[in-house]
């Protein structure tokens, strides 16, 4: 079992609708969890980090996290083809170890 | 506040050459990372320093990579003889990494392309 896993998509979604992108991962010890955007040809960004179970918000960003069921997600609001990357999932067990990142998921926005 | 700088941005090498990759990090920021990236993948991690320390390099193919953080700032990356499958992008990456768990977060530079033909 691979330790951060994604599906490779692509996930198609219309201009205004929710796109939702999961990560499940397999270390139960694992404390910090982030999402990054990639656009092809780019370096990651950084877009939510979280580290409590629930929810947390950041404009049209909700990343969601359940350390009982060892999964994340990304929910996108009003989903842009300006949102159109790879979404990369990464997970780090605790302070001053690695981050371990998923195979990303590809993300389309149709106009 | 400076990014990530990395150089060169892209490098084209015959296979058995050898190719320096160099970074430097966010000022402040005690921990710098390479990863390597396969197109199509994610970011695999293959060293990590704290300051001029190595902390992890369990992935890293000692027998032709090599990294160094001398001063605990800037960082070389080299490899020595290259082989078609080390073509990828080498990203770097920094984080403060002090203690709270804000400071996990991990930046990127804009990272090197390599081709080994």
């Amino acid at each position: 079992q691979k330790e951060v896993e994604q599906n490779s998509g692509p996930l198609s979604v219309p201009e205004g609708a929710i796109a939702s992108l999961n990560c499940t991962y397999s270390d139960r010890v694992s404390q910090s969890f982030f999402w990054y955007r990639q656009y092809s040809g780019k370096s990651p960004e950084l877009i939510m980090s979280i580290y409590s179970n629930g929810d947390k918000e950041d404009g049209r960003f909700t990343a969601q996290l359940n350390k009982a069921s060892q999964y994340v997600s990304l929910l996108i609001r009003d989903s842009q083809p300006s949102d159109s990357a790879t979404y990369l999932c990464a997970v780090r067990k605790n302070y001053g170890q690695n981050f371990v990142f998923g195979p990303g998921t590809r993300l389309s926005v149709l106009p | 506040e400076a990014g990530v700088a990395q150089s060169p941005r892209y490098k084209i090498i015959e296979k058995r050459q050898s190719v320096a990759f160099w970074c430097n990090p966010i000022s402040g920021h005690a921990t710098l990372y390479w990863y390597q990236q396969i197109l199509g993948q994610g970011p695999k991690l293959l060293i990590q320093f704290q300051n001029n320390g190595v902390v992890d390099d369990s992935q890293l193919p000692k027998d032709r990579f090599s990294a160094e953080r001398l001063k605990g700032v800037d960082s070389t990356l080299k490899i020595q003889p290259a082989k078609l499958e080390d073509s990828a992008v080498y990203l770097c990456a920094s984080s403060f990494s002090k203690g709270m768990a804000s400071y996990n977060e991990q930046f990127f530079g804009p990272g090197t392309r390599l081709t080994v033909l």
